[in-house]
């Protein structure tokens, strides 16, 4: 399973765009990029998922390099409401019949007025 | 839709008991996945069933874990017997694999445990 890196921690102000960065060196080609949001006392939630290039929803933006060694989830005009922690995963969730998602340590993010 | 279901949200219970945890995941979802959160583990996977068959079972922390899924709309995780370090929250999830286009797993509410 790929593993992935993002940072601790990012503060923001509302109505900023939020770029949080995920590393995922060892990506495989089967692989798909995955984010969730998670608030306090409740259950992680899916935000956005892509392949490669870029992906846009309602909520946010996921930028893929051609490499897909990283990723950027992008949230657009912040609120305080979007304080939450923000996790990103790799794993094969086509082909295989089987999938396993991990979670890593997430980057907790938080929006001061 | 009614989304995965969990119960109980919260449980206090006392070191030696048994605890088990219920689970109803989305309907005409293939997959199945128990997830642990604690401050200082994080969020772990414990197990996953597809098609109702556990697949991995490589996160369970030890022999007082068991988990079962006797049918496409219901799992139970117990614990037995419970210790303080149980102590955690819960997460039960499912998905449904859509082809080549990748999925997305729903989380329940999850089950607040403490074990005293």
């Amino acid at each position: 399973l790929a593993k992935t890196t993002q940072p601790i921690s990012m503060d923001s102000y509302e109505g900023q765009e939020v770029n949080i960065t995920c590393s995922h060196n060892n990506i495989a080609t089967n692989d798909y990029i995955t984010w969730y949001q998670q608030f306090p006392s409740q259950g992680p939630r899916f935000i956005i998922q892509g392949y490669k290039t870029k992906v846009t929803n309602e909520v946010a933006s996921l930028f893929i390099p051609a490499d897909r060694k990283s990723s950027t989830l992008s949230l657009p005009r912040v609120s305080l409401s979007d304080t939450a922690v923000y996790y990103c995963l790799v794993g094969d969730l086509g082909n295989t019949g089987f999938q396993k998602l991990v979670f890593g340590t997430g980057t907790r993010l938080l929006v001061s007025p | 839709d009614a989304g995965v279901i969990q119960s109980p949200r919260h449980e206090v219970t006392e070191m030696g008991q048994e605890v088990t945890l219920r689970c109803k995941p989305i309907s005409g979802h293939n997959s199945l996945f128990w997830y642990r959160q604690t401050m200082m583990r994080g969020l772990e996977l414990l197990i996953y069933f597809n098609n109702n068959v556990p697949i991995d079972d490589s996160g369970m922390p030890e022999d007082r874990f068991s988990a079962k899924m006797p049918n496409a709309s219901f799992s139970t995780l117990k614990i037995q017997p419970s210790e303080p370090r149980d102590s955690a929250v819960y997460f039960c999830a499912s998905s449904f694999r859509q082809g080549i286009t990748g999925n997305t797993i729903y989380f329940g509410e999850g089950s607040w445990l403490t074990v005293v």
